[in-house]
């Protein structure tokens, strides 16, 4: 059964970059959609972006000019770096995968969660 | 971007009870593009419902989802002590994807 596990600094300073991994384990990180969500604390979610396995990206608009996904076959990992963070970057970062539908693999929804890391961003 | 209005923000119920939750789109979401997740504190979001009306493997018929346009509805026939927990409909349908901003179901 795959599993996904987030790991990353826990704080962050201002106008520094976030950097988190997400290692894939007990399945092939080939041929899926690796999404990054966040949920600011007390508050909903929020979808970051995505990537698949060839290396395409999509970001969400309001993020992109700061966002940065990446993927380390290699390694099962992909990864996710947030650059000039501020408080309001601070949130619980979920890793995700997406599902495949009668057979077809897609982006959305997503039904394989990490558990999910702390950031929080202080100075 | 499509903006989620989910409502109530809360729900009191018991045990046994039904549960009607709605998710209203500020547009039409293609295809009917809708997911349903459930989230219990300290865990991460689950899957129960996608394209709107489609249960995820493993989720108890008892979670059912309608809708199409810009209003959806996930219902919940008979509340279950595992049931109380945040539900957030997502949207799929355009390039950005989104997220209502939840409705707590909670014990009576």
């Amino acid at each position: 059964q795959v599993q996904l596990q987030e790991s990353g600094p826990g704080l962050v300073k201002p106008s520094e970059t976030l950097s988190l991994t997400c290692t894939v384990s007990g399945g092939s990180i080939s041929s899926y959609y690796w999404t990054w969500i966040r949920q600011p604390p007390g508050k909903g979610l929020e979808w970051i972006g995505y990537i698949f396995h060839s290396g395409s990206t999509y970001y969400n608009p309001s993020l992109k000019s700061r966002v940065t996904i990446s993927l380390d076959t290699s390694r099962t990992q992909f990864s996710l770096k947030l650059s000039s963070v501020t408080a309001a970057d601070t949130a619980v970062y979920y890793c995700a995968r997406g599902a495949i539908i009668r057979g077809v693999i897609i982006a959305s929804p997503m039904d394989v969660w990490g558990q999910g890391t702390t950031v929080t961003v202080s100075s | 971007e499509i903006v989620l209005t989910q409502s109530p923000g809360t729900l009191s119920l018991s045990p046994g009870e039904r549960a009607t939750l709605s998710c209203r789109a500020s547009q039409s979401v293609s295809s009917s593009y809708v997911a349903w997740y459930q989230q219990k504190p300290g865990q991460a979001p689950r899957l129960l419902i996608y394209g709107a009306s489609s249960r995820a493997t493993g989720i108890p018929d008892r979670f059912s989802g309608s809708g199409s346009g810009t209003d959806f509805t996930l219902t919940i026939r008979r509340l279950e002590p595992e049931d109380f927990a945040v539900y957030y409909c997502q949207q799929y349908g355009s390039s950005s994807w989104t997220f209502g901003q939840g409705t707590k179901v909670e014990i009576k």
